[in-house]
């Protein structure tokens, strides 16, 4: 069965500074999406950014990018320029893309920015 | 805008009672998603429709009940309501193998 792994419930950084967020997963897929989801305090659910598993280019959105290793299962998000908008809670997820359903999130990993 | 629409987006109701959560997907997608969100914890997900079907089912307790219509809108009963029951439900479409995109949630208080 596969599972996500957030292993770090809080976290703060500096405004301006750079945070890294971790994520762990564990399936016997070979193909398959992983996410990072932002929720800040209004409860919207936002794509920060995807990465497919097949791609060895590491995903990049503005100040968002992550750090992807395939054979150690590890998803991480780093936030570079924090700002006081990125304060939300945020997931890991992972969907397989084949067969049935399987879209799973992590526990999610409160980050606060501090003026 | 995730182009995802739900409603009503607050609820209060007593406990015992039943309600009623609307959701319309993005255009052009089949799946539709529900998640339940307690105060300060992660998503749990409950059901899973794909164009009019039942695709996946989570940790759906048997007195919720969900469908998805012909336009792809979807619904999400639940009844005999409890204290435990408040929480933010979310519904969510996708693109086949694609990322979630996810509505404003619905927040649900029961008294």
């Amino acid at each position: 069965a596969q599972t996500v792994t957030q292993s770090q419930p809080e976290m703060s950084v500096q405004e301006a500074e750079t945070v890294t967020l971790s994520c762990t997963y564990d399936t016997s897929e070979s193909n398959y999406y992983l996410f990072w989801y932002k929720q800040p305090p209004s409860r919207q659910m936002i794509l920060v950014i995807r990465q497919e598993a097949y791609k060895q280019q590491n995903a990049t959105e503005n100040r968002f990018s992550v750090n992807f290793q395939k054979a150690a299962k590890s998803f991480s998000l780093k936030i570079s320029d924090s700002q006081l908008g990125d304060t939300a809670m945020y997931f890991c997820a992972f969907m397989k893309t084949s067969g049935t359903y399987k879209y799973i999130f992590g526990t999610g990993t409160r980050l606060k920015v501090l003026a | 805008d995730s182009g995802v629409t739900q409603t009503p987006k607050h609820l209060i109701t007593a406990t015992g009672q039943r309600v009623t959560l609307r959701c319309s997907p993005r255009s052009g997608d089949l799946s539709v998603y529900w998640y339940q969100q307690s105060l300060d914890q992660g998503l749990q997900f409950l059901i899973q429709y794909y164009n009019g079907e039942e695709r996946a089912k989570g940790n759906i307790l048997e007195r919720f009940s969900a469908q998805q219509f012909p336009d792809l809108h979807s619904e999400l009963n639940l009844s005999s309501l409890e204290l435990g029951d408040s929480a933010l439900y979310f519904c969510a479409s996708s693109p086949p193998r694609n990322e979630q995109f996810f509505g404003p949630g619905t927040r649900l208080t029961v008294l």
